[in-house]
């Protein structure tokens, strides 16, 4: 079975400081894919970012950043430069390569960014 | 390109009755998955259908069931309500070979 912690039930970050979410997982999966998900207060849940367990490089997508460490088990995301509205819910997810529509999440990290 | 819609966005139900929930993916999208958020277990795989057949399953009581049509539109049903049902639905959709999911805004469902 699949497991994701997220230890961070709640973060404060001054706006355009970098905030680092962590996330731990546990699986017997030798494949298997990493993802980042934002939630806003509307409930909609936003794709951020995706690690494959093969991939030797860090994700990045534009601000966010996936920092990949695989024998600690953990996928911690990274984002620079932080705004306004990243302001939101932040969840951890995994998934097995072959059924990555089937994603196990972790319990979230509320983000607010103060002014 | 439009998103993945959900509809109804709100319902109240009674403990005890049946609901239908829908959700239209991405024109193209084979894959439709379903997902049930609540404060106390947090986000939960129900089940996934890809092309009108379900390929993957969560641990979710006979209650919970779903189907998807020809169009990859896709229901899921929820029968014998009970308070503990109370949940963010949410729906996801994608290609069949590539990992990112979309998702809906969800339908947000209250049994009294």
């Amino acid at each position: 079975a699949q497991k994701i912690t997220q230890t961070q039930p709640g973060m404060f970050v001054q706006e355009k400081e970098a905030v680092t979410l962590d996330c731990t997982y546990d699986t017997s999966d030798q494949s298997y894919g990493l993802f980042w998900y934002k939630q806003p207060s509307s409930g909609e849940m936003i794709f951020l970012i995706y690690q494959g367990s093969y991939d030797e490089q860090n994700a990045t997508e534009g601000r966010y950043s996936l920092n990949f460490q695989k024998a600690r088990k953990s996928a911690n995301l990274v984002i620079s430069a932080s705004q306004l509205g990243d302001s939101a819910m932040y969840f951890c997810a995994m998934s097995p390569i072959q059924g990555a529509q089937k994603l196990v999440f972790g319990q979230g990290t509320r983000l607010t960014i103060n002014p | 390109k439009a998103g993945v819609t959900q509809t109804p966005r709100y319902l109240i139900k009674t403990r005890g009755q049946q609901v239908t929930l829908s959700c239209s993916p991405i024109s193209g999208h084979r894959s439709v998955s379903w997902y049930q958020q609540t404060p106390g277990q947090g986000l939960q795989f129900l089940f996934e259908y890809f092309s009108e057949t379900q390929r993957n399953k969560g641990n979710f009581p006979g209650r919970f069931s779903g189907r998807q049509f020809s169009n990859s539109r896709s229901e899921m049903n929820v029968s014998t309500l009970e308070l503990g049902d109370s949940a963010l639905y949410l729906c996801a959709s994608s290609r069949d070979t590539v990992y990112e999911q979309y998702f809906g805004p969800g339908t947000r469902l209250t049994v009294t």
